[in-house]
């Protein structure tokens, strides 16, 4: 059974830092991209990061690139988020995403980890 | 960056009724890139959905798609009450990948 699992959320002040990490479990980890999809409290969902399956390749929306760094650990199964320069507009829900290559759907999800951004 | 207008953005409908979203793109995407999603209350997206057309795993068959080029559309043919939940639509055609702003669904 696929399982991923995200930690690291919290509350944090503007301008501060913060890295989030999901631990992937059920699947070959190192066969997939991944992704990070976030969700402001009472809103959509929006892409945030895809990383490629040796790390190689990363893609960011303008909203965060320059500022959020996508990384993986194929030994530990594990994807990162590393967010700096963190602004209220960040604070949502991180969902740590497994990615189908042949669409770039997002066939599996984890539940979750919120971010605060707030003074 | 495509934008995904999704319509209606709520619906209410009664169990067994059919109900049908339609997700217009900006620009033309092949019907590989088209993919719906279902977000239950406080629970994480599902996939329901992708390339058009094809059932995720485990998904009903009273769920399905159709579509091509820049309208697509996503149809319950009953809905049942476990259907209650805000549906999405995502294309992975070119970044960013974006998603409709989504339906919420609720039972009458």
């Amino acid at each position: 059974e696929v399982q991923l699992v995200e930690s690291g959320g919290g509350l944090v002040q503007p301008g501060r830092s913060l890295k989030l990490s999901c631990a992937a479990s059920g699947f070959t980890f190192s066969n997939y991209y991944m992704a990070w999809v976030r969700q402001a409290p009472k809103k959509g969902l929006e892409w945030v990061a895809t990383i490629s399956t040796s790390g190689s390749r990363t893609y960011y929306p303008d909203s965060v690139k320059g500022r959020f760094t996508i990384s993986r650990d194929n030994a530990k199964s594990s994807l990162y988020l590393q967010m700096n320069s963190l602004k209220s507009e960040d604070t949502a829900t991180y969902y740590c995403a497994r990615v189908a290559t042949e669409g770039n759907w997002f066939a599996y999800w984890g539940q979750g980890t919120l971010v605060t951004v707030s003074s | 960056a495509i934008v995904l207008n999704q319509s209606p953005s709520s619906i209410i409908a009664s169990q067994g009724e059919k109900v049908t979203i339609t997700c217009r793109a900006s620009s033309s995407i092949s019907s590989n890139y088209l993919h719906w999603y279902q977000q239950k209350p406080g629970a994480f997206p599902k996939l329901v959905i992708y390339s058009t057309s094809y059932r995720a795993s485990g998904v009903p068959s009273r769920f399905s798609g159709s579509g091509s080029g820049t309208s697509y559309s996503f149809t319950i043919s009953r809905v049942e009450a476990e259907d209650v939940a805000t549906y999405y639509c995502q294309q992975g055609s070119s970044n960013p990948n974006t998603f409709g702003a989504g339906t919420k669904l609720e039972l009458k």
